[in-house]
């Protein structure tokens, strides 16, 4: 089947504008992670999705960053009032069981660049 | 939080010769995970392995969660193996489903 979809590829914006990104998981996966990740690093922490419920947002930077998953399955990504340090590769990754047993698959990476 | 170190940070091999990548990590885990990013940025999990040994083709990979170590092997090593391997961990028991990430040992495969 289809793997981790992520919309768009690639994000250009101005400093101070909103973005969204978008994850489509794999179908039927209930977990649902985000992560960014910068030039040489590992991918960092953002939030996890239980289902439609945000079970751990701890690793969101700030206030700015938010994410939804109204229904379960597609995730969005929101920043506001961006600034030129969030620019990154953000990832999204989704598996089957929520609970320890959680291989979880990469979608590519949405780059967002804040000029 | 947790620490996760990987060694060696970087490693030149010519096709065909074995390696083994290291990931160390500074408390208990229950969860452990292997990716490999390939040059195009792609990350594909390799192994789902909290503890114990497994195999896949080449690669095999062995956590020994009680002295906070995991070992990958990648034998009979091939171009295609370049990229950047990472090593992921995670302790859900303390209710936090937040994965780190080591920073990686980059692979790069000689022909």
């Amino acid at each position: 089947g289809a793997g981790v979809s992520q919309t768009p590829s690639n994000k250009v914006t101005e400093k101070g504008k909103y973005v969204e990104l978008r994850c489509d998981p794999i179908s039927g996966h209930t977990a649902l992670y985000w992560y960014r990740q910068s030039l040489g690093q590992g991918p960092e922490f953002l939030i996890y999705f239980q289902g439609t419920g945000a079970a751990d947002d701890s690793g969101l930077p700030n206030d700015r960053f938010f994410a939804v998953r109204p229904e379960g399955s597609v995730s969005t990504l929101k920043i506001q009032r961006t600034e030129r340090g969030d620019s990154a590769v953000y990832l999204c990754a989704s598996s089957l069981r929520d609970l320890d047993y959680n291989e979880q698959f990469f979608g590519p990476g949405t780059r967002l660049t804040v000029l | 939080g947790i620490q996760v170190e990987q060694s060696p940070p970087d490693l030149i091999l010519q096709e065909g010769a074995n390696s083994t990548l290291r990931c160390n990590f500074s408390d208990s885990v229950n969860n452990l995970q292997w990716f490999h990013q390939n040059p195009w940025g792609q990350l594909i999990i390799l192994f789902y392995i909290p503890s114990g040994t497994k195999q896949n083709g080449r690669l095999s990979a062995t956590t020994v969660a009680t002295e906070r170590y995991s070992l990958l092997y990648i034998s009979s090593s091939q171009t295609t193996d370049s990229g950047v391997y990472f090593c992921a961990v995670a302790r859900t028991t303390s209710g936090t489903y937040k994965y780190i990430f080591g920073t990686g040992t980059r692979l790069k495969v000689l022909a």
